[in-house]
């Protein structure tokens, strides 16, 4: 069972066009964070988002944190050929444990960006 | 540039051969993460320091991997007698140990592949 559910797997659009894609639990997490990956490369950190009902905006990116801390989105807007990649959502477990800071991730949106 | 760095990046080895990879982490970050993989997948959680310290192992870590990070600072990650089945990305992470220690910065990886 997969703790984190990212939706969709893979997202092909068009250039300029806009796009959400969620991440979402039955657990509740103390953060979240958002990365983007590129084939061959590690998971670059985009946001990360600790508070429940938390917005945060970078450039054409907006990323919601739900209120229950459960789930997440990611909305871009004006996609560009540049933001094709592997989007990672991963979060911090509020139960795993005193000391413990693995992050628990999704399996990714793969988002390709047709120009 | 002075981010998580890992040596090598490509490893192709045999069957039943022992290697090891290297982590060099953000200066000052006191907390290191290595986590696997594999394709399709999201990185998976497998061994975390604080300092020298190894704090915590998954499951995952079967007794033929030992990671170490003898002064605090880099840190190595060995694979006894290698299997098929090892074969994957092996991403090194690093976090501060202050406020948004959360935030773990990735090295670009190692790839592994066992013949």
């Amino acid at each position: 069972t997969q703790l984190l559910e990212q939706s969709p797997q893979f997202l092909s659009i068009q250039e300029g066009e806009n796009l959400t894609v969620y991440c979402n639990s039955s657990s509740v997490f103390s953060s979240l964070q958002w990365y983007r990956q590129e084939p061959g490369e590690g998971p670059v950190l985009l946001v990360t988002v600790v508070t429940g009902g938390e917005v945060k905006k970078l450039k054409r990116l907006t990323f919601q944190f739900g209120d229950a801390r459960k789930d997440s989105s990611l909305h871009i807007n004006a996609a560009q050929p540049g933001d094709t990649g592997l989007y990672l959502c991963a979060g911090e477990l509020v139960n795993s444990g005193a000391g413990s800071y693995q992050l628990t991730f999704g399996k990714g949106t793969k988002l390709s960006v047709i120009p | 540039d002075t981010g998580v760095s890992q040596n090598p990046r490509h490893k192709i080895t045999k069957r039943g051969q022992n290697v090891t990879f290297r982590c060099d982490p953000i200066s000052e970050h006191n907390r290191l993460y290595w986590y696997r993989q594999t394709l399709g997948q999201g990185p998976e959680f497998l061994t975390y320091f604080q300092n020298e310290a190894q704090l915590e192992k998954s499951r995952l870590l079967s007794d033929r991997f030992s990671a170490e990070r003898p002064k605090g600072s880099f840190s190595t990650l060995e694979i006894q007698r290698t299997e098929q089945g090892d074969s994957a990305m092996y991403l090194c992470a690093s976090s501060s140990g202050l406020a948004h220690s959360y935030e773990q910065y990735f090295g670009p990886g190692t790839r592994l592949t066992v013949t």
